[in-house]
């Protein structure tokens, strides 16, 4: 599995874009990159997946360059309710046979009014 | 409406106690996963299963244990052995390799 490295932590105001970079240098050539976000007492869900260059829906964007070792999740317009734990996921563990689906500690954002 | 149920919301062990979490997913996907989580960390995976009747442990299996007799169920027994078993319990399911995952709401274990 493809380590991730993510900042524990970010803070942010209303209505600036927030980008978050996950690091990954041991990401596999079939590794896809997915992005998760979590509030309180809740499950994650899904905010967007990606292979290489750029990714666009209609909550976010992913940037991946071609070396594919970084990926950036760019969040426009930030408002109060997009604080969250946002968890980098990339790949997975395959060990023996089956495969494990490990995530990371996540980057804490903090909007500011 | 599709989706993962997870029950009870909410749920208080006494000492030396077994308790059942359920897990039910109506997504016909093939891949349940358990996660455990505490305060102000990061999920941490407890059991995985691939297919029916088939289940791995996950980075911390001691003191749960699974079973995968349906597709569409998944439950995680926390057993007396689970000294520790405060936390937040979170199931989720995917079709396969590079889908996303779906979870559920989430159960909130305490110990009496």
């Amino acid at each position: 599995l493809a380590k991730t490295t993510q900042p524990i932590s970010m803070d942010s105001y209303e209505g600036q874009e927030v980008n978050i970079t996950c690091s990954h240098n041991n990401i596999a050539t079939n590794d896809y990159i997915t992005w998760y976000q979590q509030f309180p007492s809740q499950g994650p869900r899904f905010i967007i997946q990606g292979y290489k260059t750029k990714v666009t829906n209609e909550v976010a964007s992913l940037f991946i360059p071609a070396d594919r070792k970084s990926s950036t999740l760019s969040l426009p317009r930030v408002s109060l309710s997009d604080t969250a734990v946002y968890y980098c996921l990339v790949g997975d563990s395959y060990s023996g046979g089956y495969n494990k689906l490990i995530f990371g500690a996540g980057t804490r954002l903090a909007v500011h009014p | 409406d599709g989706g993962i149920t997870q029950s009870p919301k909410y749920l208080f062990r006494k000492e030396g106690q077994n308790v059942t979490l359920s897990c039910e997913q109506n997504l016909n996907h093939d891949a349940m996963y358990w996660y455990r989580q505490d305060p102000g960390q990061g999920l941490r995976l407890i059991y995985y299963s691939q297919i029916v009747n088939d289940f791995q442990k996950g980075d911390i299996a001691e003191g749960y244990s699974v079973s995968r007799e349906k597709k569409e169920s998944f439950p995680l027994t926390v057993t007396s052995a689970q000294k520790n078993p405060t936390a937040f319990y979170l199931c989720a399911s995917r079709q396969g390799k590079n889908e996303k995952l779906f979870f559920g709401s989430g159960t909130q274990l305490s110990v009496l």
